[in-house]
């Protein structure tokens, strides 16, 4: 049963700052990795998939990698700000059900302080 | 942008009522999915819908849930007889092939 895990927990960092947040997986067979953004209260938003095929996708300050063998993606936020503070999920499609769901992390909550 | 929408944004029930929780999923997307997020704890998946059936469902989806697209726009999720437990964060989702979308979802407390 596939199992995701995220480090660390929380982080507050000053504004500014460049940072790496963690997922790991424990079954490499995946379809692809999505990386959400969750405000309180609020829904997922996507903000960065990555195909069972690809190492790393890029979208404005974020960059995400992706190493299926270890079983390990990255989240890196360059110049974090105040606005990029909220709860970062991880998530995987297991291959072996087409992708039909997305098994979640327990997400990493950001804090950048002004 | 398209987006996923859900209604109600919170609903508040007494333990043993039924609960119909609303979606209208993005209009080209094939796929449909319930999510709920406990309090605190992991997004969890619920049930996958897809050519008006359902393909995927989680040991979470007892009889006490179902689910239905009424008439090709909107995707409900129907509880039967709530319980305590099922107080959460419920998401609606559609996707049409890598990706899928979230609703802001609806907050149900059963009291």
């Amino acid at each position: 049963k596939q199992e995701v895990t995220q480090i660390p927990a929380a982080l507050s960092v000053p504004e500014g700052e460049n940072l790496v947040l963690n997922c790991s997986f424990t079954d490499s067979a995946i379809y692809n990795l999505q990386w959400f953004r969750q405000d309180p209260g609020k829904g997922l938003t996507s903000l960065l998939l990555i195909q069972s095929s690809q190492r790393e996708q890029t979208s404005g300050r974020l960059n995400a990698s992706l190493d299926k063998s270890s079983g390990r993606s990255t989240l890196y936020i360059a110049a974090s700000q105040p606005g990029d503070s909220a709860t970062y999920l991880c998530a995987v499609r297991p291959y072996d059900n087409y992708g039909q769901n997305f098994v979640f992390g327990p997400g990493t909550r950001l804090s950048v302080l002004p | 942008e398209p987006e996923v929408t859900q209604t109600p944004s919170h609903q508040v029930t007494q333990m043993g009522q039924e609960v119909i929780l609303r979606c209208v999923p993005i209009s080209n997307h094939l796929y449909f999915y319930w999510y709920r997020q406990i309090l605190g704890q992991k997004v969890e998946f619920l049930v996958s819908f897809y050519n008006n059936e359902i393909s995927e469902k989680s040991e979470i989806f007892d009889d006490q849930f179902s689910v239905e697209r009424p008439d090709g726009s909107n995707f409900t999720l129907k509880i039967r007889s709530t319980k305590l437990e099922d107080s959460a964060m419920y998401f609606c989702a559609s996707g049409h092939g890598n990706t899928i979308y979230f609703g802001e979802g609806s907050w149900l407390t059963v009291v």
